[in-house]
C-alpha cells in the first residue's frame, strides 16, 4: 500500500531564511507526488507537481521541489521565506491509473515565519 | 477558468440532526469530482468520488453519503449526524487529465 510521511510537523524559521519540508513516500511503482498548501480556514491550493522528467520542479511563489527515486523523497524548498508562508503544507501521492484518482497525504508541516 | 464553489461555508449542527453540504464546479464539462474530509488539526481522507452523473463511489464508509445530481453539482449528505463528522469537508475535481485535484474552500462543520 502506498503511503506518505511528513517527518516534521511543525518547523519554525525567521522571515528571509530557507525552508525545507521534507516528504518521503512509499509505492512500488513511480508515483505522482504533490505539494499543496492549506492557509488557516481554507482549502487546499496546488504548489507543485511531479511525475516525470526534471526531477527539480518550479511551483507557485517561488517554491519548488526535487524528487528522489533512490530516496523515495519529494522535499519542497524555498530559498527566502516571507511571513505569508506561515501555513500547513501536505504532501501527496496520487498512484497512477487510479480508480477514482486517490490522493494519499502526509499529515501535513505546521510552518511558522517569524518576522 | 474552472471555478469550484462549496456551501455552506459552516454549519454548527446538532447531533442526529440532518447535514447537506454542496459543492458546483463550473467551466469544467463532466468533471471527475471528490469529497475529502479533515479533522481538526489532521490530514486529509477521501470519502467519494464521481466520474459521471448519477455514480458514486465510496470509499470510507463514514455514515455519510454522496450523490451527483448534476454534471456540475456534488452533494454530502447524512440523516443523523455524529459528533465525529465534525471537520472541514473539502470538495475536488481532477484536472490535467485526471492526474491533478484542485480543491475548493471547504465547509466547516461543527457537530454539538
Amino acid at each position: 500500500a502506498q503511503s506518505v510521511t511528513q517527518p516534521d510537523a511543525r518547523v519554525t524559521v525567521s522571515e528571509g531564511a530557507s525552508l525545507q519540508l521534507r516528504c518521503k513516500y512509499s509505492y512500488s511503482a513511480t508515483p505522482y507526488l504533490f505539494w499543496y498548501v492549506q492557509y488557516p480556514r481554507q482549502g487546499l491550493q496546488l504548489l507543485l507537481k511531479y511525475y516525470s522528467g526534471d526531477p527539480v520542479v518550479q511551483g507557485v511563489n517561488s517554491f519548488e521541489a526535487e524528487f528522489s527515486k533512490s530516496n523515495s523523497s519529494f522535499h519542497l524548498q524555498k530559498a527566502s521565506v516571507h511571513w505569508s508562508d506561515s501555513a500547513v503544507y501536505f504532501c501527496a501521492l496520487s498512484m497512477t491509473n487510479s480508480a477514482g484518482n486517490k490522493l494519499t497525504f502526509g499529515i501535513g508541516t505546521r510552518v511558522l515565519v517569524r518576522p | 477558468a474552472q471555478t469550484i464553489h462549496q456551501w455552506p461555508v459552516a454549519e454548527i449542527k446538532a447531533v442526529g440532526s440532518p447535514l447537506s453540504l454542496g459543492c458546483t464546479i463550473k467551466g469544467k464539462s463532466s468533471p471527475n469530482l471528490y469529497w475529502y474530509w479533515q479533522a481538526t488539526g489532521g490530514t486529509l481522507q477521501q470519502l467519494f468520488y464521481s466520474i459521471t452523473v448519477g455514480q458514486v463511489e465510496s470509499v470510507v464508509q463514514l455514515n455519510l453519503s454522496a450523490s451527483r445530481p448534476k454534471d456540475d453539482q456534488f452533494i454530502l449528505s447524512t440523516e443523523k449526524l455524529l459528533l465525529s463528522h465534525s471537520g472541514f469537508y473539502l470538495c475536488a475535481w481532477a484536472g490535467d487529465s485526471g492526474n491533478t485535484l484542485y480543491f475548493g474552500e471547504g465547509s466547516r462543520l461543527i457537530v454539538v
